[in-house]
């Protein structure tokens, strides 16, 4: 069965401090890569997303992430967070022609001030 | 502009019954996919359905249908409920990409409606 593993469930930091959260994935095909958050009272939204291309992918509020394909890895970064990253994180993999979207277990990221 | 909405946002039912949850797209979206999250658990993939027509399916028994009207809005119907049923059900709607794959599109996610069963 495909899954996909966040291997860190609580991450605590302190503001300023850099954050790497990890992602793999076991379906050995082609995939599309997603890192989606959710805010404190707010709906998931989407963080940033990666078809083909550059493997090094750009997101909104200063978040990026790097596809290793070799690694079935697609971890996200921030070099330096805020409180307001506080949230929890979501990576989500879809497979191609596959047609089932793979939500991983979430890393819930604690910021403090 | 509105977004995603869904209804009701809390349910209770006992179990062997049968629910039924509604969703509303973000107007001009045609997409809308379904998830159930379990608490402490990311969303799974139950249906995506696109133009009226299913277009993926996650690993869900039968219990579980959905369908989409002519003005994109969705229900998901679930029979004979269990226990472990009890979850947030949320929905997603996405503008259509032309393409074959579920979930290229971006997906905008609503608030839930969180169903307990008894």
């Amino acid at each position: 069965a495909q899954s996909v593993s966040q291997h860190n469930h609580h991450v605590i930091l302190s503001e300023a401090a850099s954050l790497e959260l990890g992602c793999n994935y076991s379906y050995g095909g082609t995939v599309n890569l997603f890192w989606y958050v959710q805010y404190p009272g707010q709906h998931l939204q989407l963080l940033l997303k990666y078809f083909s291309g550059d493997p090094l992918v750009k997101g909104i509020k200063g978040f990026e992430a790097e596809f290793i394909k070799s690694k079935f890895s697609f971890n996200l970064r921030k070099p330096s967070v805020q409180w307001s990253d506080t949230a929890e994180y979501f990576c989500a993999v879809l497979p191609y022609n596959f047609n089932k979207f793979y939500f991983g277990s979430g890393t819930k990221l604690n910021v403090k001030p | 502009d509105a977004g995603v909405t869904q209804s009701p946002t809390h349910l209770i039912k006992t179990r062997g019954q049968h629910v039924t949850l509604r969703c509303s797209p973000i107007s001009g979206h045609k997409s809308v996919s379904w998830y159930q999250q379990v608490l402490g658990q990311g969303p799974q993939f139950i249906f995506q359905y696109y133009e009226k027509e299913e277009r993926g399916r996650g690993n869900f028994p039968d219990r579980f249908s959905a369908r989409q009207f002519p003005n994109y809005s969705s229900e998901l119907n679930v029979n004979a409920l269990l226990l472990g049923d009890s979850a947030l059900y949320l929905c997603a709607s996405s503008l259509p990409s032309g393409g074959a794959l579920v979930g290229q599109e971006t997906q905008y996610f609503g608030p839930g409606t969180r169903l307990l069963v008894l």
